[in-house]
């Protein structure tokens, strides 16, 4: 079964500082990845998209991918209480496909 | 701009009573639309996608069922709900074609079975 896996948490981070989230899958040939921010109680939101190995800059947000080891990652710079919500990672699997599969989300908690 | 609507926000349902929740995307033609559940604690799953009207794909085996009897309309019913059937429900589109195309999602109804 294809699988999109992530740390629950929950992850602690003091304000101010760099925020790490990860995310690994097992299909090879997935072609799209995609980082959403939920909010308690709120639908998810798309934060950042990537589809090329490296890494992709949007202001305060860096998502990475590393095709060859199946990871992609969000860091969170200068982190602050805002930013404190569940993290789900998503990925599009076998090319063609119409259906993005989700990791758990990993929940993130900003200490001021 | 497109925007896709949602509702109810909230329902209570109790054991046994029919379902139905309702989506509607504007701004766009023939978009894939998706339903997901989101259990307590849980993550996102799939439970149907539709690429074009009539045209309804199941990801998984439960007492619910899809429709989409319109471009822009994508209905997720129930004729008898279970316990098991609470959670939040998010109705989700996004354009057809190539696999880097975003999903964006209503706002999402939070169901409870009693």
């Amino acid at each position: 079964q294809k699988e999109v896996e992530q740390n629950s948490g929950p992850l602690s981070v003091p304000e101010g500082a760099i925020a790490s989230l990860n995310c690994t899958y097992s299909d090879r040939v997935s072609q799209s990845f995609f980082w959403y921010r939920q909010y308690s109680g709120k639908s998810p939101e798309l934060i950042m998209s990537i589809y090329s190995n490296g890494d992709k800059e949007d202001g305060r947000f860096t998502a990475q991918l590393n095709k060859a080891s199946q990871y992609v990652s969000l860091l969170i710079r200068d982190s602050q209480p805002s930013d404190s919500a569940t993290y789900l990672c998503a990925v599009n699997m076998d090319f063609g496909n119409e259906k993005l599969t989700f990791g758990t989300g990993t929940r993130l908690t900003i200490i001021p | 701009s497109q925007t896709i609507h949602q509702w109810p926000a909230t329902l209570v349902q109790p054991v046994g009573s029919p379902l139905s929740l309702e989506c509607t995307v504007e701004g766009t033609s023939n978009p894939n639309l998706y339903w997901y559940r989101q259990a307590a604690g849980r993550g996102l799953q799939l439970l149907f996608y539709s690429v074009g009207i009539g045209q309804i794909s199941s990801e998984v085996p439960q007492n619910l069922s899809a429709s989409r009897p319109q471009d822009r309309q994508f209905i997720l019913s129930s004729k008898k709900l279970l316990l098991s059937d609470s959670g939040f429900y998010l109705c989700a589109w996004r354009r057809p074609g190539p696999t880097n195309e975003k999903l964006f999602f209503g706002s999402g109804t939070q169901l409870s079975v009693l």
